[in-house]
């Protein structure tokens, strides 16, 4: 079935630091992926995605390319800052199907 | 603008009550979706709904029923609630993917559930 694989947190950094969370996944067919990201006390938000190969979604700063060779879909930012501490979370959704599958999330937290 | 808006937020039961979760959208989204969050587990899928009149299992639907009589409203139920469903409940509802598959929740705020 299909899965989809983050590394583990917290990841802590400092304010303008380089951001990598890294995202791998296994599908049946050729999904579409995501990244949602989930701000204490609050439930998920698209933070981007991105529908096929080769692809880069990006948002508020926040990029991912979709990689079909490597089965990845890493998240980058190039300077973080105290506001994007938050839990981010990989998904993906195969084509035909109506849900998505989640990563179990990686803890980001931004000290000043 | 509302969105996905689940009553109640936080509720407290005792092992063996019951009780209904509702989530109500606004948006007329075809699909609903009832997920639960668990620490080091992320996201896992209970029921869904790919329209009015329709359900399907998710991942652990175990312990779980839910009923969709109207577009806007997918109701979780607990029959007979135990401790192990001491969570995070989050509903979401979308569109149906276009022709390149994506497919975009939008997300309640949460109800959080202690079953003691």
């Amino acid at each position: 079935g299909d899965s989809v694989t983050q590394m583990e947190g917290p990841v802590t950094l400092s304010e303008e630091a380089f951001l990598t969370i890294n995202c791998t996944y296994t599908a049946t067919g050729y999904p579409s992926l995501f990244w949602y990201v989930q701000y204490p006390g609050e439930g998920l938000q698209l933070l981007l995605k991105a529908t096929k190969a080769d692809d880069k979604g990006s948002n508020k700063g926040f990029e991912a390319t979709y990689r079909k060779e490597t089965t990845s879909f890493h998240l980058e930012k190039g300077s973080v800052q105290v506001s994007d501490s938050a839990v981010y979370f990989c998904a993906l959704s195969d084509q035909g199907y109506s849900t998505l599958t989640f990563g179990k999330g990686t803890m980001l937290l931004v000290s000043p | 603008n509302a969105g996905v808006t689940q009553t109640p937020k936080f509720r407290v039961l005792k092992t063996g009550q019951s009780m209904t979760l509702l989530c109500a959208q606004d948006m007329n989204h075809e699909y609903m979706y009832w997920y639960r969050q668990d620490p080091g587990m992320g996201l896992r899928l209970i029921h869904y709904s790919v329209g009015e009149g329709t359900t399907a299992k998710g991942e652990v639907p175990d312990g779980y029923n839910v009923s969709r009589l109207k577009k806007q409203n997918f109701l979780l139920g607990l029959e007979s609630a135990a401790p192990s469903q001491t969570s995070v409940y989050f509903c979401a509802s979308s569109t149906p993917g276009s022709s390149s598959g994506a497919n975009v929740l939008t997300f309640g705020a949460g109800s959080r559930l202690t079953v003691l």
